[in-house]
């Protein structure tokens, strides 16, 4: 099992320009996440899909749009990427939408906007 | 707003040394989690601990939820090179799928 895989690992944009990072799940989870960690901040959650078809917004959505394409697939994107940008982008998913469940992450994309 | 202080920020200390971790809210949460995150890596669970005054041990580190689930501790005994990392507390308030995570203890420790 890869467990969660996101793709790209490393990405610089130019102000403006648009991207959508990709997280893919292949244990069966219910629930997918993605947060941005920032120095000294921890992570913080961006948007986060308690199941199929579903979206919610987290502490810091603006500037962000998600699709929660099937069970497996849970996609960010960015429009117009801005320097405040710039972060470690983590995507997590985990059994089904609770308190208890364990998150397991992936490796993470690294992105700046210059 | 919910949020999670960790204190302290750094550590470094020496090997076989101990050390206690603290994650404070003003909020109650239904659980806590304790992450540890090596560099260039994502966070991978240590814990979850779901009831006020809950004690739980994981080998030489243990970790306590508050009576009152708004705060949590992990102590380390006879701290070693390999624990080095960023550890990350993580709350949920009941009936909700979102984290709540604390700004993060960075340690150190020297051989």
């Amino acid at each position: 099992n890869a467990g969660v895989t996101q793709t790209p690992k490393f990405q610089v944009l130019k102000t403006g320009q648009s991207m959508t990072l990709q997280c893919a799940q292949d244990m069966n989870h219910n629930s997918m996440y993605w947060y941005r960690q920032d120095p000294g901040m921890g992570l913080r959650l961006i948007y986060y899909s308690a199941s199929e078809g579903t979206t919610d917004k987290g502490e810091v959505p603006n500037g962000y749009n998600v699709s929660r394409l099937n069970k497996r697939e849970f996609s960010l994107r960015l429009e117009s990427a801005a320097p405040s940008q710039t972060s470690v982008y983590f995507c997590a998913s985990s059994p089904r939408g609770s308190s208890y469940n364990e998150q397991f992450f992936g490796p993470g994309t690294r992105l700046t906007v210059l | 707003t919910q949020l999670l202080e960790q204190s302290p920020q750094f550590l470094s200390i020496q090997e076989g040394e101990n050390l206690t971790v603290y994650c404070n809210s003003s909020s109650v949460f239904s659980s806590l989690q304790w992450y540890r995150q090596e560099p260039g890596e994502g966070p991978v669970l240590l814990v979850t601990v779901v009831t006020g005054g809950e004690v739980k041990k994981l080998k030489r580190l243990t970790f306590q939820f508050g009576d009152a689930r708004k705060d949590s501790s992990l102590h380390i005994t006879a701290a070693q090179p390999g624990d080095t990392g960023l550890y990350l507390c993580a709350g949920a308030a009941s009936g909700t799928y979102k984290y709540i995570f604390g700004t993060g203890t960075r340690l150190k420790v020297l051989a």
